[in-house]
């Protein structure tokens, strides 16, 4: 079974600087891990998403993530804040094949932006 | 290229009564996923499909609720005797197959169901 853990429900930076929002999994199998973004309403959006293939990940709108097995840590950043990357922003992760196929999401952070 | 698409956006009814949320997948992707997300919490999975058949039921809570997908394309999620406990936002995502753990799921805007 696979799992992740989003700790703080809410962060508030201001604008121009780092961002910071942390993951951390649980899983089984060799794990996929993704970063979406789900603005006010509006769908989810894929951010980014860890494949195996290198482990620092770049995404849209300037966001990264990189996976850190010996932490079991998907943290995703952003060098700079913006006013419009304030949202909801959810780590998921998923299995393999078959009946791991599904998206397990951590409960989401907030991110507001201050002026 | 058109998105997942979602109706009704808002559904409010009453407790006891059945409802019906629909889903249009994008065209082509084969896997077909439901996932409930209540208030203040991430999304939770429900069923997914992979063509017409199930795949993979086990988020369904009790069986007040059932999912189709007659023709692979639209998925139609349905709840008998609905209880406040249903109210949250019901969202649905498609991908190119369900094979490929890495292959992007798109998600709908969801539809808000309220239970009176």
């Amino acid at each position: 079974a696979q799992s992740v853990t989003q700790l703080g429900s809410h962060v508030s930076v201001s604008e121009g600087a780092l961002v910071l929002l942390r993951c951390n999994y649980s899983s089984s199998v060799p794990p996929y891990l993704f970063w979406y973004v789900q603005y006010p309403n509006q769908g989810l959006q894929l951010l980014l998403k860890y494949t195996s293939a290198a482990t620092l990940v770049k995404g849209i709108n300037g966001f990264e993530a990189e996976f850190k097995k010996s932490e079991t840590s998907f943290h995703l950043t952003k060098p700079s804040a913006h006013m419009s990357d304030a949202a909801e922003y959810f780590c998921a992760v998923r299995g393999a094949t078959g009946a791991n196929s599904k998206l397990t999401f951590g409960k989401g952070i907030t991110l507001s932006v201050r002026p | 290229g058109a998105g997942v698409s979602q109706t009704p956006s808002n559904k409010v009814t009453e407790k006891g009564k059945y409802v019906e949320l629909r889903c249009d997948p994008i065209s082509g992707h084969t896997a077909l996923y439901w996932y409930r997300q209540s208030l203040g919490q991430g999304p939770e999975f429900l069923i997914y499909f992979q063509g017409t058949g199930a795949a993979d039921d086990s988020g369904l809570p009790n069986d007040r609720f059932f999912a189709v997908r007659p023709e692979g394309s639209v998925s139609t999620l349905k709840i008998q005797r609905t209880e406040r406990g249903d109210s949250a936002v019901y969202l649905c995502a498609s991908s190119r197959t369900a094979g490929a753990p890495y292959n992007e799921q798109f998600f709908g805007p969801g539809t808000r169901l309220t239970v009176l």
